[in-house]
């Protein structure tokens, strides 16, 4: 089984300011993991993976990732946050041995980012 | 590249009615198809898995002869919501992938059903 913690419900940082979004995974597996975000009435856009290789993973719109093996984390994160970054953001795994291609969605965190 | 279109955005219903939303993948051929439900704030509840040519795969709880799906081709899935009640009234998701386990999902910008 694979399963995905957002442990924060919200996230509020102020304009310029660094922000991070956690995640913790548990996967059977070598996992592969995605960050997504939803704008309202939206569906999912894909901000970034990580599968293999340098653990911090650069994706769209500034966003990038730290993939911590040892506390299976995925923390997203950029250095300096804008308005227009206020969204709803999701986790996911995958196991990479699965073939079904089954994704497993963190509740997600809603980020605010104030001017 | 990489794009899902999903039909229609909106929808209103009349309860007992029975309505279709299709997700077609534009530009790669999808062999997997996944249908979401969202409730307001609250994270992505996956419903069912459709397979190109086979029987989709149904998560517990989600009743097959409500919500039928059909993914006769490799670029398009369609969700029909049979008999809808207010209680069906949600937002639906599509995701396609072509079926590489390193790959993102992409998904459709969704379908808002309102029954009344």
């Amino acid at each position: 089984a694979q399963s995905v913690a957002q442990p924060e419900d919200q996230v509020n940082v102020a304009e310029g300011n660094p922000l991070t979004v956690k995640c913790t995974y548990s996967v059977s597996g070598n996992p592969y993991l995605f960050w997504y975000v939803q704008y309202p009435n939206r569906g999912l856009q894909f901000l970034l993976k990580y599968i293999t290789g340098d653990n911090l993973v650069k994706g769209s719109y500034g966003f990038e990732a730290e993939f911590n093996k040892s506390q299976t984390s995925f923390h997203l994160k950029k250095p300096s946050a804008l308005v227009s970054d206020s969204a709803l953001y999701f986790c996911a795994v995958r196991a990479g041995s699965t073939n079904a291609g089954k994704s497993t969605f963190g509740d997600g965190t809603t980020l605010t980012v104030k001017p | 590249g990489a794009v899902v279109s999903q039909h229609p955005s909106r929808v209103i219903c009349k309860s007992g009615t029975s309505v279709k939303i299709e997700c077609r993948s534009l530009d790669f051929q999808a062999t997997t198809m996944f249908w979401y439900r969202q409730f307001p704030k609250q994270s992505l509840m996956l419903m069912a898995t459709s397979n190109e040519g086979s029987k989709a795969t149904y998560e517990q709880g989600v009743e097959k002869d409500k919500f039928l799906i059909n993914h006769a081709s490799l670029t398009l899935s369609t969700l029909t919501v049979t008999s809808a009640h207010p209680e069906d009234s949600s937002f639906y998701i599509c995701s396609a992938s072509p079926f590489r386990v390193d790959s993102p999902l992409h998904f459709g910008n969704g379908t808002r059903l309102t029954v009344t």
